[in-house]
């Protein structure tokens, strides 16, 4: 059964703190993303990245930052979190596409960080 | 910029009411197409997923969707609704950019309410 974890369902952190998310899949998938989930505004990519010690901007990637130092594991990084980052983040992992067939694989989600800041 | 319009915020029906969810994309080229849905207190699950060949495409539970490329739209269909399908439905575009990954491209959901 294909998976991935996040390391907390619930944080709450204090404004202008440093917060680390973790996530993790067994699945020996390349491609790894971070979305945001926010009532009304459906998931927002933040950051994803292809492959081991790569990363790309999303749509979103301001007050963030991703690490990718080993394939099963993308960490998402609040330098100094703010009010308006409070929200439901969640991880999605997906194989790489194959080359020329067109066909992006299903990406499969955690369960999601809900991270309230104060 | 593409963009995925779904044109229900809350929809609430009752049990055994036919159900339509309307997705609609703007993009002119070939597209990968899904939909995702969120139970309460679960994660975001594939219903499922269009890449090519026949428009109507079968998922699980009981949803299918059409894809009508001279409409741009993927709308999400069940005949018969139940209490457990109450959950948010998710349409997302995946633009094909030749070889590259792309990205998937999601709308603000759909939350459905079903009463028993």
């Amino acid at each position: 059964d294909v998976k991935v974890t996040q390391s907390s369902r619930y944080l709450v952190k204090r404004t202008g703190e440093k917060v680390f998310l973790e996530c993790v899949q067994d699945m020996d998938h390349e491609n790894m993303f971070w979305y945001r989930q926010d009532p009304g505004l459906g998931l927002r990519l933040i950051y994803f990245s292809y492959d081991v010690k790569m990363k790309e901007k999303g749509d979103i990637p301001e007050g963030y930052s991703v690490s990718r130092e080993k394939k099963e594991r993308f960490s998402l990084i609040l330098e100094s979190a703010s009010t308006n980052q409070t929200s439901m983040y969640l991880c999605a992992s997906s194989q790489r596409t194959s080359g020329g067939s067109g066909k992006l694989n299903e990406q499969f989600f955690g369960p999601g960080t809900r991270l309230t800041v104060l | 910029a593409q963009s995925v319009s779904q044109h229900n915020h809350h929809v609430i029906l009752s049990e055994a009411a036919s159900l339509e969810l309307g997705c609609n994309y703007s993009y002119g080229g070939t597209v990968n197409l899904f939909w995702y849905v969120q139970y309460p207190g679960q994660h975001l699950q594939l219903l499922l997923k269009y890449f090519s060949g026949d428009p109507l495409v079968k998922g699980i539970k009981g949803f299918e969707a059409e894809f009508i490329k001279s409409k741009f739209s993927f709308n999400l269909r069940k005949p018969s609704v139940q209490w457990s399908d109450t959950a948010e439905y998710f349409c997302a575009v995946n633009v094909n950019y030749g070889g590259s990954q792309g990205n998937l491209i999601f709308g603000k959901g759909t939350k459905l309410s079903v009463k028993p």
